[in-house]
């Protein structure tokens, strides 16, 4: 079974609003999360490094304060897109690290539409 | 159900000698494949990708793979391999089913080049 939950699936929102996408390893500890972000037929693009407990490390490009991101918690990375537009509508995927394996596992994506 | 199989956890292999990394994969929709490597410390890069039209895919540092769609596989290939080489390899399929876009990762390759 799965072993990082990303929720939700699939999100559509008015232009203007927040949405939060959460990233949870179900039976592992995860000091490190990845935030990616894909375009129809695109690689995937690193957004940031989520570390738990200290700030994320955002990829040159990306805007800290539209994409928040909190890692509270050694199961739990959430990305928030702050004031969503149209052009923010995207395929988002988590993954996560398993220190104790080295092995990197990988939520199953959201896809966010910004009407 | 979509899945996606990588049979082998590591690889190890001399420098220069050709290498093959496996990938199958179950799905009954249509699919684009990909294939990932991430170094240590570092995010995810693109090698290649599948789409659609020529079968035989050639990506970035010599590699290229081979969709066979009867046997649902994408098998990752290079000559000659190099030290730089080693790294942890990734097989993906996007696809597109029950209204959302889904990207599945298998459960990576690890691949490491001896002198």
């Amino acid at each position: 079974g799965a072993v990082v939950s990303q929720h939700p699936s699939w999100v559509i929102c008015k232009s203007g609003t927040s949405v939060k996408i959460e990233c949870r390893s179900l039976d592992f500890q995860a000091t490190t999360m990845f935030w990616y972000r894909q375009f129809p037929k695109q690689s995937l693009m690193l957004m940031a490094t989520s570390n738990e407990g200290s700030k994320a490390t955002y990829e040159q490009g990306v805007e800290k304060d539209k994409f928040l991101i909190n890692h509270a918690s050694l199961t739990l990375s959430t990305l928030t897109v702050t004031s969503a537009h149209p052009e923010d509508s995207s395929f988002y995927i988590c993954s996560a690290r398993d220190s104790q394996v080295e092995k990197l596992f990988f939520g199953s994506g959201t896809q966010l539409s910004v009407l | 159900a979509q899945s996606v199989t990588q049979l082998d956890s590591q690889v190890p292999v001399f420098e220069e000698a050709p290498v093959e990394l496996r990938c199958n994969y179950s799905s009954s929709v249509s699919v684009y494949l990909f294939w990932y490597v991430q170094y240590p410390n570092q995010g995810l890069q693109l090698l290649l990708k599948y789409l659609s039209g020529s079968t035989l895919v050639k990506g970035i540092n010599g590699f290229e793979a081979e969709f066979n769609k009867s046997q649902t596989s994408f098998h990752l290939r290079k000559p000659s391999v190099h030290i730089s080489d080693t790294a942890e390899y990734f097989c993906a399929v996007s696809l597109y089913t029950s209204g959302t876009y889904k990207y599945i990762f298998g459960t990576g390759t690890r691949l490491k080049v001896l002198a």
